[in-house]
């Protein structure tokens, strides 16, 4: 158990809509990465929050964003969601602003249908 | 052409082999880490170096940042090492994270 938790584990949904993904980090660590892996494009990154502020952001499209909210859970939100938003999403966390082990939690894998 | 490249992309290996896995950046890498993933999709963080070498059981990382290389070595290989190993790291100004496309291992009883 690495400590970091997602939520929901699975969703699927339609075209066009508006999903939310939470992640809550590691008791303690203040830094929270979004990445998003589809069978196409392996892993990438999205987007960093440090202890509530955007930080470095990545292959993020316009139509995603995220936050990282005062008790340090983030959210990514998706919208006018393709077909080619489909993959799994991962967020993980590390004490550190930079070098830090990265622990991750098990993913969301969105289904866009 | 790709920040981080690994190699081999796929490997297969009797149990008990010592197996090493490569990971090249082409980019000013500040702290290199090697994630396993399973099956099942979950990534789990090995290690994470910025210089020398570091050791957990079977696995050895070792970096050489002036050559901007890494490897990753399994000593006696055993069937639950099967699964996708990934290099990656942020940039050394912090504003981006490169993934290798990871490598694929098998490991036959």
């Amino acid at each position: 158990d690495s400590g970091v938790t997602q939520t929901p584990k699975h969703l699927i949904t339609a075209t066009g809509q508006r999903v939310t993904l939470r992640c809550s980090p590691r008791s303690g660590d203040l830094s929270v990465y979004w990445y998003q892996q589809s069978l196409d494009q392996g892993l990438q990154f999205l987007i960093q929050y440090y202890n509530g502020e955007e930080r470095a952001k990545g292959n993020i499209l316009e139509r995603f964003s995220a936050q990282q909210f005062p008790d340090l859970h983030s959210e990514l939100n998706l919208s006018s969601l393709e077909l080619g938003d489909s993959a799994l999403y991962f967020c993980a966390s590390s004490a550190r602003l930079t070098a830090g082990e990265l622990f991750f939690g098990e993913g969301s894998r969105l289904t866009v249908l | 052409k790709n920040e981080v490249e690994q190699s081999p992309q796929n490997l297969t290996a009797q149990e008990g082999e010592f197996i090493t896995i490569n990971c090249s950046y082409s980019v000013g890498i500040s702290a290199l880490h090697w994630l396993q993933q399973h099956p099942g999709g979950g990534i789990v963080s090995l290690f994470m170096l910025s210089s020398g070498k570091k050791k957990h059981g079977r696995l050895i990382a070792t970096i050489n940042i002036q050559e901007k290389h890494s490897s990753l070595h399994i000593t006696a290989s055993h069937p639950r090492d099967s699964a996708v190993y990934i290099c990656a790291g942020p940039t050394n100004t912090g504003n981006q994270f490169y993934f290798g496309t990871g490598t694929s291992l098998t490991v036959i009883p």
